[in-house]
C-alpha cells in the first residue's frame, strides 16, 4: 500500500510565524504536490515537484514555497502566515499512472 | 471561474434513493477521474476514464466519460448511508508531459440518511 503521511494533522500558527508542513512518501514516487482545500473550491493547486530539488508553481503559488531535497520528502513553507492561509493543506505522490495518492492532511489556522 | 464545474453541491437523500452529480467544463480532457473523500482523510481514486463514451462501472457507482470529453457524471443506484462522502471529480489536460497536473471540481458533498 502507498503511504504518504504529513507531519501534523492540525496547526495552529500566528499571523507572520513561518510554517513548514512536511509530507513523506514510502513508494519511490517521482512527482509530489501540495494542494489547499477550501469549502466550495475543490482542490487547488499550490507547487508540485516532479524530481529531486525540482519545482513547479501550480495555480496558488503566492505567500507559498516548496523545498525537495530528498525524493520522498515534500515540504511546503509557509514565509509568514496570514489568515487567509487558514485551510485544509494536502499532500499527494503519483506514479507513472494518473492515480494520486493522498495523505490524511494538516489542517492549519493562522490566528 | 471553476474550470470543471461540479453540481450539486450538496445532495442530502434517503438510503435506497439514485442519485447523479455532474461534472462539466468548456476544456477538453485526456482523462478524468473520480475521488471519494471522508472527514478527516484525503481524497482516494475511485475510477478513471479516459475514453470519450466511456462508462464504468464499480458495484453501484456508474461512471461516464462525455463523449467530447468535456463532462462526466456519476450516478448511484440504490445509495446506502456508507456511500456518505465528499465526491470529486479531477480532469488531466493535455496529453502531453504535464506532470499528471489535474484540475479538481468543487466537490459534492452526500449525506445518505438511514
Amino acid at each position: 500500500d502507498v503511504k504518504v503521511t504529513q507531519s501534523s494533522r492540525y496547526l495552529v500558527k500566528r499571523t507572520g510565524e513561518k510554517v513548514f508542513l512536511e509530507c513523506v512518501q514510502d513508494m519511490d514516487h517521482e512527482n509530489m504536490f501540495w494542494y489547499r482545500q477550501d469549502p466550495g473550491l475543490g482542490l487547488r493547486l499550490i507547487y508540485f515537484s516532479y524530481d529531486v530539488k525540482m519545482k513547479e508553481k501550480g495555480d496558488i503559488p503566492e505567500g507559498y514555497s516548496v523545498s525537495r531535497e530528498k525524493k520522498e520528502r515534500f515540504s511546503l513553507i509557509l514565509e509568514s502566515a496570514s489568515t487567509n492561509q487558514t485551510s485544509m493543506y494536502l499532500c499527494a505522490t503519483k506514479p507513472w499512472t494518473d492515480t494520486q495518492y493522498f495523505g490524511p492532511g494538516t489542517r492549519l489556522t493562522v490566528l | 471561474t471553476q474550470l470543471l464545474e461540479q453540481s450539486p453541491q450538496f445532495l442530502s437523500i434517503q438510503e435506497g434513493e439514485n442519485l447523479t452529480v455532474y461534472c462539466n467544463s468548456s476544456s477538453v480532457f485526456s482523462s478524468l477521474q473520480w475521488y471519494r473523500q471522508e472527514p478527516g482523510e484525503g481524497p482516494v481514486l475511485l475510477v478513471t476514464v479516459v475514453t470519450g463514451g466511456e462508462v464504468k462501472k464499480l458495484k453501484r457507482l456508474t461512471f461516464q466519460f462525455g463523449d467530447a470529453r468535456k463532462d462526466s457524471s456519476l450516478h448511484i443506484t440504490a445509495a446506502q448511508p456508507g456511500d456518505t462522502g465528499l465526491y470529486l471529480c479531477a480532469g488531466r489536460l493535455g496529453w502531453g508531459t504535464s506532470y499528471g497536473k489535474l484540475t479538481f471540481g468543487q466537490g459534492t458533498i452526500l449525506t445518505v440518511h438511514p
